[in-house]
């Protein structure tokens, strides 16, 4: 167990909808990482809030956003949703905001658009 | 356009050392090269990280020649229980930004 959680564990939705998935970093940690994982596109980072503040952002569509709230937890969202957008959602916390510094990772939340 | 390459797959057999190599010729100049193991369906676990020449720890090392182009991480003496992706990580300038870049994983099979 990493210490991070993420909810939900599955998400089904239909295409053109809006969904949250929410990240609860390890205690202490203050930066959070959200990437996305795919058959064809491999881990893929999205983007990192350090202490509730856009740190770094990666390959994140316009469609998605993410927020990191005063208590440290995370949250992601993605709106319109389309069939390519399946896939497992991984977050990540680390202590500090320096890139590379010992990630870990929660479990996922897989997401299926039907 | 910069790449961070890896093998596909390898095979090897139990209580033996492994060496997954992943090329990263774009690496930014201040980061450190990380690798994580990932078993399905779960997320990646850290392995090691390191800047340059060797570091180790109790379960790998981690190979980082002078040019930092390359790293090469070197599991000893595996066990079927180390059969899972292997991937690195490293950032790559974006512009004036940095963009963490995950290697294509390379797929371990330790056969008994």
């Amino acid at each position: 167990d990493s210490g991070v959680t993420q909810t939900p564990k599955h998400l089904i939705t239909a295409t053109g909808q809006r969904v949250t998935l929410r990240c609860s970093p390890r205690s202490g940690d203050l930066s959070v990482y959200w990437y996305q994982q795919s058959l064809d596109q491999g881990l893929q980072f999205l983007i990192q809030y350090y202490n509730g503040e856009e740190r770094a952002k990666g390959n994140i569509l316009e469609r998605f956003s993410a927020q990191q709230f005063p208590d440290l937890h995370s949250e992601l969202n993605l709106s319109s949703l389309e069939l390519g957008d399946s896939a497992l959602y991984f977050c990540a916390s680390s202590v500090a905001g320096v890139h590379n510094n010992e990630q870990f990772f929660g479990p996922g939340t897989r997401l299926t658009v039907l | 356009l910069a790449k961070t390459t890896q093998p596909i797959s390898m095979d090897s057999y139990e209580g033996q050392e492994v060496n997954i190599t992943c090329s990263h010729n774009n690496i930014a100049t201040n980061d450190y090269i990380t690798w994580y193991q990932q078993f399905p369906s779960q997320g990646p676990r850290f392995i090691i990280q390191g800047y340059k020449t060797k570091v180790t720890n109790e379960v790998a090392s981690l190979f980082i020649p002078a040019d930092r182009k390359s790293s090469t991480l070197s599991l000893p003496r595996v066990s079927l229980s180390d059969t899972a992706v292997y991937y690195c990580l490293v950032g790559v300038p974006l512009g004036s930004a940095r963009q963490l870049t995950f290697g294509s994983g390379t797929q371990l099979t330790v056969l008994p």
